[in-house]
C-alpha cells in the first residue's frame, strides 16, 4: 500500500524562526506536493516537484521554499517564519501519467508560528 | 477567485438518509474531478472520481453526477452511515500527458451522520 510519512508531526516556532517539514514517500512515485489546509480555504497548493532536483510553483508560494533530495524526500522550508504560515501541512505524492492520477496523502503537520 | 466551490459548507443528516454535496468550477479545461474525504486528524484519501467524458459514476452508496454545460457536480451519499462523518473535498484538475496532476481543491463539505 502507498506510504507517505512527514516529520515532525507537531511544531511550534516564533515568528522569524527556520522551520524545515519533511515528506517521504515510499510508492515509488515520480510526483510529490505540498499542501497548507486552512478553515475557509480548503488544501491549497503551494509546491510540487516531478522528480529528484525538480521544483514547480504552486498556488501559494510565497514565503516557502521547498527542495526535493531524492524520489522519496521533498522538504519544505520555512526560513523567516511568520504567523500567517500557521496552518496544516500536507504532503501527497502520485505517479501519472500513464500511473494513477490518485494523490496519497500522508498524515499532516500541524505549524503553530507565535 | 475561487475556482472550485463547494456547497454547503457544512450539512447534517440522519442515518438513512441521502446527503447531497455541491460543486462547481469555473475553468472549463478541469476535466477530471476527485473527490477526497478525510477524517478528523488524518490526510484526504480518494473517495470516488469522475472524469469530463462521463455524467455519472458509482461506487457503492456514493455516486457522482457531472453536468459538464453547468459545469457542476454532486455528490450522493446514500444510506449515509454515522462512519461517513467527515469533511469532503471536490478538486479539479486538467489531465495532460505531461504534467503532474495540478489539483485546485474546494474549502470542502462537512458532513455529521447523526445515528
Amino acid at each position: 500500500e502507498a506510504a507517505v510519512t512527514q516529520s515532525p508531526r507537531n511544531k511550534v516556532t516564533v515568528t522569524g524562526g527556520n522551520v524545515t517539514l519533511s515528506c517521504r514517500q515510499t510508492n515509488s512515485h515520480n510526483y510529490m506536493y505540498w499542501y497548507r489546509q486552512d478553515t475557509g480555504h480548503g488544501l491549497r497548493l503551494i509546491h510540487y516537484s516531478y522528480g529528484a532536483g525538480n521544483l514547480q510553483i504552486g498556488d501559494v508560494p510565497d514565503g516557502y521554499k521547498a527542495t526535493r533530495t531524492t524520489q522519496e524526500d521533498f522538504f519544505l522550508l520555512l526560513e523567516l517564519a511568520s504567523p500567517s504560515q500557521t496552518s496544516l501541512y500536507f504532503c501527497a505524492s502520485s505517479d501519472p501519467p500513464g500511473g494513477t492520477y490518485e494523490q496519497y496523502f500522508g498524515p499532516g503537520t500541524r505549524l503553530t508560528v507565535l | 477567485q475561487q475556482q472550485v466551490r463547494q456547497s454547503p459548507q457544512s450539512l447534517t443528516v440522519w442515518e438513512g438518509e441521502t446527503a447531497i454535496l455541491n460543486c462547481s468550477y469555473e475553468d472549463s479545461t478541469f476535466n477530471y474531478f476527485p473527490w477526497y474525504q478525510q477524517f478528523p486528524g488524518e490526510g484526504p484519501a480518494l473517495l470516488i472520481s469522475i472524469r469530463s467524458v462521463s455524467d455519472k459514476k458509482e461506487d457503492g452508496r456514493f455516486t457522482i453526477f457531472f453536468n459538464k454545460r453547468e459545469k457542476k457536480l454532486s455528490l450522493h451519499i446514500t444510506d449515509s452511515q454515522p462512519g461517513d462523518s467527515a469533511t469532503y473535498f471536490c478538486a479539479a484538475s486538467e489531465e495532460t500527458n505531461s504534467a503532474g496532476n495540478k489539483l485546485t481543491f474546494g474549502i470542502g463539505t462537512r458532513v455529521l451522520v447523526r445515528p
